[in-house]
């Protein structure tokens, strides 16, 4: 059974510009979440795909947007960067209605200079 | 809606102490609770999960929780610290009738350090 996987790993990016996140689910789950962690805080839910669509979204502004693919796996975007942007960007994954079964992946840290 | 206080955002024991992680939950709905434990520059690995089976749950490392509804708390404990046991402690809330469309709702965090 493979983990949750992100990738890049690291990444700095300049205030304005565009990036995109990308995250493979956990074998045999189906849905899709993605969390900012900034430094020294609690991870904040940004939104959960299901089925290709977004199913539900925290606090976040337009300009953070997602899609799952076929097999599940997920990329983040973010528009018009911003320095407050800069955090850790986890994907977790799960199975639809078992809001109790999350797997984790290790993050992506984002710098916006 | 729902919202999750970690008393401490730094915990400090001696090694072989006993550890103790305060969370208590704000709900509307009987809650999914949650321990994850972060090591630096890593995600979050689950130490336990509490999804209104047993009160008392036990989870990896030797660590366990206790859901006390009255006090609408889920403190997290280890008899005995170890020094690998030294990381971010986040506790977290879900509820389980939005089938996962509203997230986990995290604490702050607590810091735990190990005193030799």
């Amino acid at each position: 059974e493979t983990g949750v996987t992100q990738s890049p790993t690291h990444l700095i990016k300049t205030r304005g510009q565009q990036v995109t996140l990308r995250c493979s689910s956990q074998s045999g789950h189906n849905t899709v979440s993605w969390y900012q962690q900034a430094l020294g805080q609690g991870p904040q839910f940004i939104f959960q795909y299901y089925r290709e669509e977004e199913n539900g979204r925290g606090n976040f502004p337009p300009r953070f947007s997602g899609l799952q693919f076929p097999n599940y796996s997920s990329e983040l975007n973010v528009n018009a960067l911003e320095l407050d942007d800069s955090a850790l960007y986890l994907c977790a994954s799960s199975l639809i209605g078992q809001s109790y079964g999350y797997t984790f992946g290790s993050g992506t840290r984002l710098t916006v200079v | 809606a729902q919202s999750v206080t970690q008393l401490g955002s730094h915990v400090s024991v001696s090694e072989g102490a006993l550890v103790l992680l305060r969370c208590n939950y704000s709900s509307s709905v009987p809650p999914y609770l949650f321990w994850y434990v972060q090591y630096p520059n890593q995600g979050l690995q689950l130490l336990l999960k509490y999804t209104s089976a047993a009160t008392l749950v036990k989870g990896i490392n030797g660590f366990e929780a206790e859901f006390k509804k009255s006090e609408t708390s889920f403190h997290l404990t280890k008899p005995s610290a170890h020094m690998s046991d030294a990381a971010e402690y986040f506790c977290a809330v879900s509820d389980p009738s939005g089938g996962g469309a509203d997230g986990l709702t995290f604490g702050k965090g607590t810091h735990l350090i190990i005193q030799p």
